[in-house]
């Protein structure tokens, strides 16, 4: 039973260019959510996803940034010209249901703006 | 401003003794805590939750202490191991029943165990 895939692990993009970050959630889990971590900082809440819908994206930046999760495939967080202030770890979560104690975090994608 | 927050950035423990990291929370509406371990390049680990109609909660070799009084929550390692070397963030969650959305994270205290 794996647990929350994340790919890629490190990814590097140009100041200008999109960075698409995936998220498998765990086997039967059908809430998704993303946080973003720069260093030395505890986790930023970003967006909560269910299949196909978008349940609370308070934590999403108004531009340049976009999630889904379709209802086939992993979960998708899209940023679009990217700037330095980017780089940082994001990581996903999935739980079965709403209950916080069934989060499972995957490892994270570090995303690198150069 | 953070919700949540660390009293100390680090804490140094010699191996076998017993740690206490500290949480200070200013949101009195929060009812539901947990405490995560990150190890480096990793992705948090749950630890231990505890709701807000409680005050104590143990778990193996982990206990969580929640002072609502002064907004408080702290976690207790007995017998620190090399292997408890990490990051440990308390996150809260503002919402009834803890199903709302999202966790607030403190930034973080990062445990280093001397042998």
């Amino acid at each position: 039973n794996a647990g929350v895939m994340q790919n890629p692990r490190h990814l590097v993009r140009r100041r200008g260019q999109e960075a698409r970050l995936r998220c498998s959630p765990m086997k039967g889990h059908s809430h998704v959510y993303w946080y973003r971590q720069l260093p030395e900082e505890g986790l930023k809440f970003m967006v909560y996803l269910q299949k196909e819908n978008i349940i609370d994206e308070s934590g999403m930046p108004k531009e340049r940034f976009s999630a889904e999760f379709p209802k086939e495939g992993p979960s998708i967080l899209r940023i679009q010209q990217v700037v330095r202030g980017d780089s940082a770890a994001y990581f996903c979560a999935s739980s079965m249901s709403r209950d916080l104690g069934g989060y499972t975090f995957g490892s994270g994608t570090r995303l690198t703006v150069v | 401003g953070e919700s949540v927050g660390l009293h100390l950035p680090t804490l140094s423990v010699q191996e076998g003794d017993n740690s206490i990291i500290n949480c200070a929370y200013s949101n009195s509406a929060s009812d539901y805590f947990i405490w995560y371990k990150q190890e480096s390049g990793k992705g948090p680990q749950f630890i231990i939750d505890i709701r807000s109609n409680m005050d104590k909660r143990q778990g193996q070799r982990v206990t969580v202490l929640l002072n609502k009084t002064v907004k408080h929550l702290s976690l207790q390692i007995a017998a620190t191991q090399p292997g408890d070397s990490a990051v440990y963030f308390c996150a809260e969650n503002i919402g009834s029943g803890g199903g709302a959305d999202g966790l607030t994270f403190g930034k973080g205290t990062h445990l280093i165990i001397q042998p």
